[in-house]
């Protein structure tokens, strides 16, 4: 099956600051989503990106499917940000993998 | 009121126990899938089924059951708890359509204790 690789693994920002997170994956992919999981554990769509970029508000992504590999852009970073963010991929099976996660934690 | 649902939220149970957990969504999505989630570990596939009568096995089914009773309806049972199956577990819905596009929809999960 597809591998899916997340980095960094942890990230502590200062409110305001901005980050990158990123996800590998292995072979091509017909989906792509990123996923917030908040502090109580809720798993929070952010996007469905295959390809191409999107943007909601201070957060983007953009996935390079040649390349394989997409990022999800945070920018002003605030404490509602904290939790985990999750990269799912699916490839021609339609079968989802997750990543094993970024975990974020923003400071006042 | 939730699109998908799960029940129970908390449940702690003993070893050999039988155990369900159940989910049911009105989002009208025929895909339906079961994940558990460990510390560090993101979410693994137990079970998923496209259709009412497709079932099948995910990463880590076993000592894991399903029953797709409807489309709306996707239980997943533990036919004899033991303490690693501690987890919390996660039901999602996903809106496969031909022309493109799946996205997952979770439940809020269900938190189990084997003790």
């Amino acid at each position: 099956g597809i591998q899916v690789e997340q980095s960094p693994p942890d990230l502590i920002l200062q409110e305001g600051a901005n980050s990158t997170l990123r996800c590998n994956f292995s072979d091509s992919v017909n989906n792509l989503q990123w996923f917030h999981q908040n502090p109580w554990g809720q798993l929070i769509n952010l996007f469905y990106i295959p390809s191409g970029t999107k943007q909601n508000g201070r957060l983007s992504a953009t996935t390079v499917a040649t390349e394989r590999y997409s990022l999800l852009y945070i920018s002003s970073s605030q404490t509602t940000d904290s939790g985990v963010y999750f990269c799912a991929v699916e490839g021609g099976s339609y079968i989802p993998t997750f990543g094993r996660g970024t975990s974020l934690i923003v400071h006042p | 009121d939730a699109d998908v649902t799960q029940t129970p939220r908390n449940r702690i149970t003993k070893t050999g126990k039988r155990i369900m957990l159940e989910c049911s969504q009105t989002k009208g999505h025929d895909r339906m899938y079961w994940y558990r989630q460990d510390p560090g570990l993101g979410l693994r596939l137990i079970y998923y089924s496209f259709d009412v009568k497709d079932i099948n096995k995910g990463e880590i089914s076993d000592g894991y059951s399903v029953s797709r009773q409807a489309q709306a309806k996707f239980s997943l049972s533990l036919e004899s708890a033991i303490p690693n199956q501690t987890a919390l577990y996660f039901c999602a819905t996903s809106d496969f359509k031909a022309s493109g596009g799946d996205t997952q929809y979770f439940g809020p999960g269900t938190r189990l204790t084997v003790l």
